[in-house]
C-alpha cells in the first residue's frame, strides 16, 4: 500500500515563530488531507489540498503532486497550535484515507 | 460540534466481551468511515459504508464487524475483546463538497479492555 511519511516527528516552538511540516508519499493520490489532533483527542480537518495551494488563517497547505509531497505552513504559532499533525492521503475510489505518523508540535510561551 | 456524534465517550469493559459504539454521520453526508487509533498502530483505516452499503474495508479484524442503518448512522460492533484491542476509535462522514472529499471526525470512544 501507500506509504506516508512525516517529518519532522516532533517539534517545539516559541509561541509566535514559523513553521513548515512536510508530508511525502509514494504514490499518486486523489485525495490529501491535514488534520490536527488537540490535547484533547479531536481530530479536526485543517485542509483538503490533493495538489495546489490553500490558505486559512496562520495555516497555508501546498501540495505538489507530480513531486509527491505536500507542506503545511503554521505562521505566528500560537499555545493553542499544539498538538499532532497529520498528513492523510486517498488513492482510487472510495474516499478512505491512509495517514502518516504525525508531526507532534509543542509551542510554548 | 463538529456534527459527527459518536457514543459512548468513554468504554471500560473485560477481555471476552462485546461492546457496540455508534456513530451518527453529519446530516446530509452519506458516507461513514471507522478509524482506530492506537499507540503502536497509529491511525488505521477499518471500513467504510456509503449510503447504507459498505465500500471499503481495511485491516479490520473479523471479531469486528460495521453496518450502516437507513438513517445513515453506523455501528461498530466488538466482540471477543482482548486486552490488545484498547484503543480511540473514530468515526468520521464526508460528501462530495465541491469537488472535496473532507472528512469530519466524530470525538470518539476511547475503550479500554481490562
Amino acid at each position: 500500500g501507500i506509504q506516508v511519511e512525516q517529518s519532522p516527528p516532533d517539534l517545539i516552538l516559541q509561541e509566535g515563530a514559523n513553521s513548515t511540516l512536510r508530508c511525502n508519499f509514494s504514490d499518486s493520490v486523489n485525495n490529501l488531507q491535514w488534520f490536527h489532533q488537540n490535547p484533547w483527542g479531536q481530530l479536526i480537518n485543517l485542509f483538503y489540498i490533493p495538489s495546489g495551494t490553500k490558505q486559512n488563517g496562520r495555516l497555508s497547505a501546498t501540495t505538489v503532486a507530480t513531486e509527491r509531497y505536500s507542506l503545511l505552513y503554521i505562521s505566528s504559532s500560537q499555545t493553542t497550535d499544539s498538538g499532532v499533525y497529520f498528513c492523510a492521503v486517498g488513492t482510487g475510489g472510495g474516499n478512505k484515507l491512509t495517514f502518516g505518523t504525525g508531526t507532534q508540535l509543542k509551542v510554548e510561551l | 460540534d463538529s456534527g459527527v456524534t459518536q457514543t459512548p465517550k468513554h468504554l471500560i469493559t473485560a477481555t471476552g466481551q462485546r461492546v457496540t459504539l455508534r456513530c451518527s454521520p453529519r446530516s446530509g453526508d452519506l458516507s461513514v468511515y471507522w478509524y482506530q487509533q492506537s499507540l503502536d498502530q497509529g491511525l488505521q483505516f477499518l471500513i467504510q459504508y456509503y449510503n447504507g452499503e459498505e465500500r471499503a474495508k481495511g485491516n479490520i479484524l473479523e471479531r469486528f464487524s460495521a453496518q450502516q442503518f437507513p438513517d445513515l448512522h453506523s455501528e461498530l460492533n466488538l466482540s471477543s475483546l482482548e486486552l490488545g484491542d484498547s484503543a480511540l476509535y473514530f468515526c468520521a462522514s464526508s460528501v462530495p463538497r465541491g469537488g472535496g472529499y473532507g472528512y469530519t471526525f466524530g470525538s470518539g470512544t476511547r475503550l479500554t479492555v481490562v
